[in-house]
């Protein structure tokens, strides 16, 4: 089977710019989470996308703003980059079955370091 | 705000020796789970407890769920450089993992 896959595995941008970082989920799964990991710290919830729609949210201002497509792949868009946005982004995927509110446990990805400057 | 404490923070210790993290927080998870992250990588599960006062072993590794599903413990038996990395606990509030609070990391470091 094929895992979850991140990309790029590095960005560098600047301070006022956009990005986007993209995720595949592993086959089979149908929910795809976001989260955001500064230096030395734990991942923090970012978003969670079920069925093409945002299905729970943190502590993240708009400009974190997500997509999740058709065959479950994931965008994580965010908006005038601020240097505290420097981090790993982790994006992971779990299938939740219909009508359920039970995830399967996350499998993650490696990750997009994303630098801002 | 749910949030996560884990200590100690870092640890480092020979080959061979016994170690305990634990991971703290005044808000009841239903479930917790614990994970461990290698350098360049994602986090990857280790086991997840739902059950108050759960013990569940893996190899060398033992996990404990608090009896007031507020706390976690793991425990490692004769360390190897192998389990040399970032530990991280984390609290599901709803068995749908829909948002996992994570704590703060024990980066942990076995000496050869």
């Amino acid at each position: 089977e094929t895992g979850v896959t991140q990309s790029p595995t590095h960005l560098i941008k600047t301070r006022g710019q956009q990005v986007t970082l993209r995720c595949s989920s592993q086959s089979g799964h149908n929910t795809v989470s976001w989260y955001q990991q500064a230096l030395g710290q734990g991942p923090q919830f970012i978003f969670q996308y079920y069925r093409e729609e945002e299905n729970g949210r943190g502590n993240f201002p708009p400009r974190f703003s997500g997509l999740q497509f058709p065959n479950y792949s994931s965008e994580l868009n965010v908006n005038a980059l601020e240097l505290d946005d420097s981090a790993l982004y982790l994006c992971a995927s779990s299938h939740r079955e219909p009508r359920s509110s039970y995830n399967s446990p996350l499998h993650f990805g490696n990750g997009t370091r994303l630098t801002v400057t | 705000t749910q949030l996560l404490e884990q200590s100690p923070q870092f640890l480092s210790i020979q080959e061979g020796e016994n170690l305990t993290v634990y991971c703290n927080s005044s808000s009841v998870f239903s479930s917790l789970q614990w994970y461990r992250q290698e350098p360049g990588e994602g986090p990857v599960l280790l086991v997840t407890v739902v059950t108050g006062g759960e013990v569940k072993k893996l190899k060398r590794l033992t996990f404990q769920f608090g009896d007031a599903r507020k706390d976690s413990s793991l425990h490692i038996t004769a360390a190897q450089p192998g389990d040399t990395g970032l530990y991280l606990c984390a609290g599901g509030s709803n068995f749908g993992n829909e948002k996992l609070t994570f704590g703060t990391g024990t980066r942990l470091t076995i000496i050869p």
